[in-house]
């Protein structure tokens, strides 16, 4: 049983498109994260989110509590964004963090 | 530069042996996860300090065990390895405790047990 779900797994896209990848959680949380993992394997994170919506440069990142879903977006994406993107909860009850399998993006040129 | 640092970068050793693996927060932050990422799991959360005391945890195993010193540093000690065992291990830090706080990872250690 998967307690985060992430769509599409893979993603291609053509330099310049929108982008959107989408986390689904079965578990009450109080936030959640959005992160991105490099083909060289580091991790940083873009996100940290508990309501409503974030920006950081071309990349926005909602969240619906409620509907326990979450988004990320990348406008006018350009090659340097591909890598593998990671979202994470942290149940209300317990200690656990839970990931999503990731969803790996390449933008050609 | 996440400020977050761990050695070794790369470890390869034999199944059944024990090996350590260390992580330096970045200044001033006190909390410090350990992670394990492996192709066929993803990434899991293994273990949480929190100013030298255990905080929580997650999907770690017996035989591996951790601790936070003084300094705040921390080690994650994995002993009788094994071939699944191997995989890259993250430590990250964040300034406080809890799922509000961002996190910083460092460059991870991979580790290959032969």
């Amino acid at each position: 049983k998967n307690e985060v779900e992430q769509s599409p797994q893979n993603l291609t896209a053509q330099e310049g498109e929108f982008i959107t990848i989408n986390c689904s959680y079965s578990v009450g949380i109080s936030a959640l994260h959005w992160l991105q993992q490099h083909p060289g394997g580091g991790i940083v994170s873009l996100f940290m989110l508990s309501s409503g919506k974030k920006k950081h440069g071309r990349l926005i990142a909602t969240i619906n509590i409620q509907e326990k879903h979450s988004s990320l977006h990348i406008t006018a994406s350009h090659p340097r964004d591909s890598a593998v993107y990671i979202c994470a909860v942290r149940p209300n009850t317990g200690n656990q963090f839970y990931f999503g399998t990731g969803t790996s993006l390449t933008v050609i040129p | 530069d996440s400020g977050v640092t761990q050695t070794p970068k790369h470890l390869i050793t034999a199944t059944g042996q024990r090996v350590t693996l260390r992580c330096s927060p970045r200044s001033g932050d006190l909390s410090v996860y350990w992670y394990q990422q492996s192709l066929d799991q993803g990434l899991q959360f293994l273990i949480q300090y929190y100013n030298g005391e255990e905080r929580a945890k997650g999907n770690i195993l017996e035989r591996f065990s951790a601790q936070q010193f003084p300094d705040l540093h921390s080690e994650l000690n994995l002993s009788s390895l094994e071939l699944g065992d191997s995989a890259l291990y993250f430590c990250a830090s964040s300034v406080g405790d809890g799922t509000y706080y961002e996190q910083y990872f460092g460059p991870g250690t991979r580790l290959t047990v032969t």
